[in-house]
């Protein structure tokens, strides 16, 4: 069973900084790694994702920075903004198919 | 487009009552997932249908739990005699096939009572 480890739980960040979620995977294997946001009341949202073969992706403000010997990937908010308070879900797939295993979450918190 | 949604939105039902939750994943999504979410927690994955073949249920908790996608396209969960454990929020996700990207209905939060 494919086993994900999110930090920090819980983090709030000026407005203007840069936010940092960290995530820790198990097996080699996965060529896959998304992060979803999350608001109260929704369901997930891909935000972002990147493939092993690539060290680092970035769309706009979020970036993906993965490092495959230590089996670590994170997310970086560039200019967190208040807009982006929500719960970060790191992700992989699982053995064979494409169901994924969650981390715990990270709530983002910005403020002014 | 649409994107996947789900019904009903809440759902409050008596310790011991059966629910029946629907989903209507994407047009021309193939792969449908179910997951639950506890408060405070990620989603777990629950089950997995490719087209209307069930090709992964090894997350569901018990046989209480049934889930089915007859042709292909909706999807709903049933959970049988409802216990206070099954209070969550149940989401469900549709994705192309043989895509990692999946993309999330609402939920439906279910409180046992």
């Amino acid at each position: 069973q494919q086993q994900v480890k999110q930090s920090p739980q819980s983090l709030i960040v000026q407005k203007g900084g840069i936010s940092i979620i960290n995530c820790a995977y198990e097996n080699t294997a996965f060529d896959y790694f998304p992060w979803y946001q999350q608001f109260p009341g929704k369901g997930p949202a891909l935000l972002i994702a990147i493939r092993p073969d690539v060290s680092e992706k970035k769309e706009g403000r979020f970036t993906i920075s993965f490092n495959k010997s230590a089996k670590q990937f994170s997310l970086h908010i560039m200019d967190s903004q208040p807009g982006d308070s929500a719960t970060y879900f790191c992700a992989a797939p699982g053995f064979g198919n494409e169901k994924l295993t969650f981390g715990t979450g990270t709530r983002l918190t910005i403020i002014p | 487009g649409a994107g996947v949604s789900q019904s009903p939105r809440y759902k409050v039902a008596k310790r011991g009552q059966d629910v029946a939750l629907r989903c209507d994943p994407i047009s021309g999504h193939v792969s449908l997932f179910w997951y639950q979410q506890a408060l405070g927690q990620g989603p777990e994955f629950l089950t997995y249908f490719q087209n209307e073949a069930q090709l992964d249920k090894s997350g569901l908790p018990s046989d209480r739990f049934f889930a089915e996608r007859p042709e292909g396209s909706v999807s709903t969960l049933k959970i049988q005699r409802t216990q206070q454990e099954d209070s969550a929020v149940y989401l469900c996700a549709s994705s192309l096939a043989r895509s990692y990207e999946q993309y999330f209905g609402p939920g439906t939060r279910l409180t046992v009572t």
